[in-house]
């Protein structure tokens, strides 16, 4: 069964740093997601992604965060300088339409220190 | 936005006994899907059912889209579905986003 494939599965980052999370869709997906999971919380959208340009941002996603695509394969979501707030289980998504089912990967866990 | 509500909050079963859990949103969706987060963090996709009702093993899921909420049923349960399984609505007035309940939490003794 076709995966979501994220690197790495856990980082540790020193705060001010800034971090990629990688992500490999299923590859005939067009629409790409990034949420994320402070420990013990539920899951909070973060951005979608389609035809190459953000579609939807969450109140979350401020300008210390970014996201590409660099080739036909991966997805990535910058945070350009770490809090200790932004540690966190990081998960991409993907789906093939836009209501169609979400495949998560298994996410990459960030720990800012 | 749209309002994810699930219950019960807590759910402890012995090994063999059967649930339902319950998943109550608040304005029309067209994407609903149950999913399982186990041990070590990994959302697992159980159900894409923004309408009807499926079934996959011991595992069972309904929505009634008209009445704005869905069902997990488990049956014969065992040790290796203990976690929190995950309520996710999208489509509608919440565009593409899926916006996901509090979740409830399973404990499956032996």
């Amino acid at each position: 069964e076709p995966e979501v494939t994220q690197t790495p599965s856990h980082q540790v980052t020193q705060m001010g740093q800034e971090v990629i999370l990688r992500c490999v869709p299923i590859s005939n997906h067009l629409y790409f997601y990034w949420y994320r999971q402070i420990l013990g919380q539920k899951v909070e959208f973060l951005v979608s992604f389609y035809n190459n340009e953000i579609s939807e941002k969450s109140e979350i996603f401020d300008d210390q965060f970014s996201v590409e695509r660099p080739d036909g394969s991966n997805f990535t979501l910058k945070i350009r300088s770490t809090k200790l707030e932004d540690s966190a289980m990081y998960f991409c998504a993907s789906s093939s339409t836009r209501d169609g089912g979400y495949t998560f990967g298994s996410g990459t866990r960030l720990t800012v220190v | 936005g749209i309002q994810v509500e699930q219950s019960p909050p807590d759910l402890i079963l012995q090994e063999g006994a059967n649930s339902t859990l319950r998943c109550n949103f608040s304005d029309s969706v067209n994407n609903l899907q149950w999913f399982h987060q186990n041990p070590w963090g990994q959302l697992i996709n159980l159900f894409y059912i923004p309408s009807g009702t499926k079934q996959n093993g011991r595992l069972s899921a309904t929505t009634v889209a008209t009445e704005r909420y869905s069902l997990l049923y488990i049956s014969s349960s065992q040790t290796t579905d203990s976690g929190v399984y995950f309520c996710a609505v999208g489509g509608g007035t919440s565009g593409s986003r899926l916006t996901f309940g509090e979740g409830t939490q399973l404990t499956v003794n032996p």
